[in-house]
Parts: structure tokens; C-alpha cells; sequence
């Protein structure tokens, strides 16, 4: 069983729909990183939490310690968030344990 | 502005060459990490170095070296001896302050496959 699991794995969404994406982990954590990969390859870190929530622009991501659960949702969803999200956790040492990613498209 | 460069974006090796691959970041951090990314799997940790002169092993470092000669630079060797080295190598880069828990900065990619 992986370390860090995601679900869904793919997801297809309207122009305007809540999206929401899950990361369940194993472990424990020291913090919890949602990571966006364009088509061309390079990321982008979105956020880095260790408790409760943030915010920025039309994404929110939440994280409850004691489920090791953690969701990424978007609102308004766009065409150019179309990307895939990685959930990526920091347990001992700096190493992340990375999820297998939430490829999301959205249509116009 | 800040950041990190990967170059080439595309590379393509003989059977039996080894190639390098370069890291370059001018954000002044200290860590810096190797990753392997195959299609529909997480990325895997190759090497990471937390300072200039050393470097760890990471969870599939066989076939594969580097070097942290300066603080800027991590470049990674994938060598003969790596049978199966098609695959997207995605180097980030971190501070190391606050109790370790920094973001990691990642640069756009090297796409490696054989010829």
C-alpha cells in the first residue's frame, strides 16, 4: 500500500464546478504539501499546510491531522486550471513522499 | 527572477552512454533533490543534498550519481548501469530553515529517453 494515496486519480469537470480532490497518508507528518503539474512537466508548489486550512485565490486546502486526510478543492474551476495535483508529505528528514497525482480537466 | 533551471528539456542517450544532466538555482538554498517521474506514478526521490559537499542516497539512487560541488549546482549522471532511464527528472531545491518544513522549488524538467 502506498504511503500517500489520492483519489480520484482522473477527474473531468464543467467550466464553473467545485472541484474537490483527496489525499489520504499513512504516516505521520510534519507538514503536507498540493503541488500543480502543467502539461509541459514543471511544478508549481500551491501550498504547504501542517493544520487546518488556506486560501488563496479560487483554491482551498484543508488538512485534519488525526484523519492523515487531506482535500484541495477549487472553486469556479476554469479551463487553465486543468493540470495534474500532487499531494506530497513531509514525514522524518526533508523528504516528501509524493501521491500519483489527480490529472483534472475542465472544459469550457 | 529567482528560480530554478533544468537543462537540456530534452535528451537522448546511446545504449551504454551516460549522460548528465544539469540543476542550476540562484534562490540561495541550501537543499537540493533529484527526482525520477514515470507516467501515472508519483515522483520517486533519486539523491538529495543538504548542503554544498554532501549528498544522500534516496529511494532509487542505482544507476545514477551526483555531485554539490557549489551551492548552486546539483547536477546528476545517469549512467550505463541504469537499465531503464526513459523518464522525466524534475530537480527542486529548498531552504532549510524552520524545523526543515520549506517548500520545495522545482524547475521544468529534463525528458530523457534512448535512442
Amino acid at each position: 500500500k502506498n504511503e500517500v494515496e489520492q483519489s480520484p486519480q482522473n477527474l473531468t469537470a464543467q467550466e464553473g464546478e467545485f472541484i474537490t480532490i483527496n489525499c489520504s497518508y499513512s504516516v505521520g507528518i510534519s507538514a503536507l504539501h498540493w503541488l500543480q503539474q502543467h502539461p509541459g512537466g514543471g511544478i508549481v508548489s500551491l501550498f504547504m499546510l501542517s493544520s487546518g486550512k488556506k486560501k488563496h485565490g479560487r483554491l482551498i486546502a484543508t488538512i485534519n491531522i488525526q484523519e492523515k486526510h487531506s482535500s484541495l478543492h477549487i472553486t469556479a474551476s476554469h479551463p487553465r486550471d486543468s493540470a495534474v495535483y500532487i499531494c506530497a508529505v513531509k514525514a522524518a528528514g526533508n523528504k516528501l513522499t509524493f501521491g500519483g497525482g489527480t490529472r483534472v480537466l475542465v472544459k469550457p | 527572477d529567482g528560480g530554478i533551471t533544468q537543462s537540456p528539456k530534452y535528451l537522448f542517450r546511446k545504449e551504454g552512454q551516460n549522460v548528465t544532466l544539469s540543476c542550476e538555482q540562484n534562490l540561495n538554498h541550501d537543499a537540493m533533490y533529484w527526482y525520477r517521474q514515470d507516467p501515472g506514478q508519483g515522483l520517486r526521490l533519486i539523491y538529495y543534498s543538504q548542503i554544498v559537499n554532501d549528498f544522500q542516497k534516496g529511494d532509487i539512487a542505482e544507476g545514477y550519481s551526483v555531485s554539490r560541488e557549489k551551492k548552486e549546482s546539483f547536477p546528476l549522471t545517469v549512467t550505463s548501469a541504469q537499465k531503464n532511464p526513459t523518464a522525466f527528472y524534475l530537480c527542486a531545491s529548498s531552504g532549510t530553515g524552520g524545523g526543515g518544513n520549506q517548500p520545495q522549488h522545482f524547475g521544468d524538467g529534463t525528458r530523457l529517453s534512448i535512442l
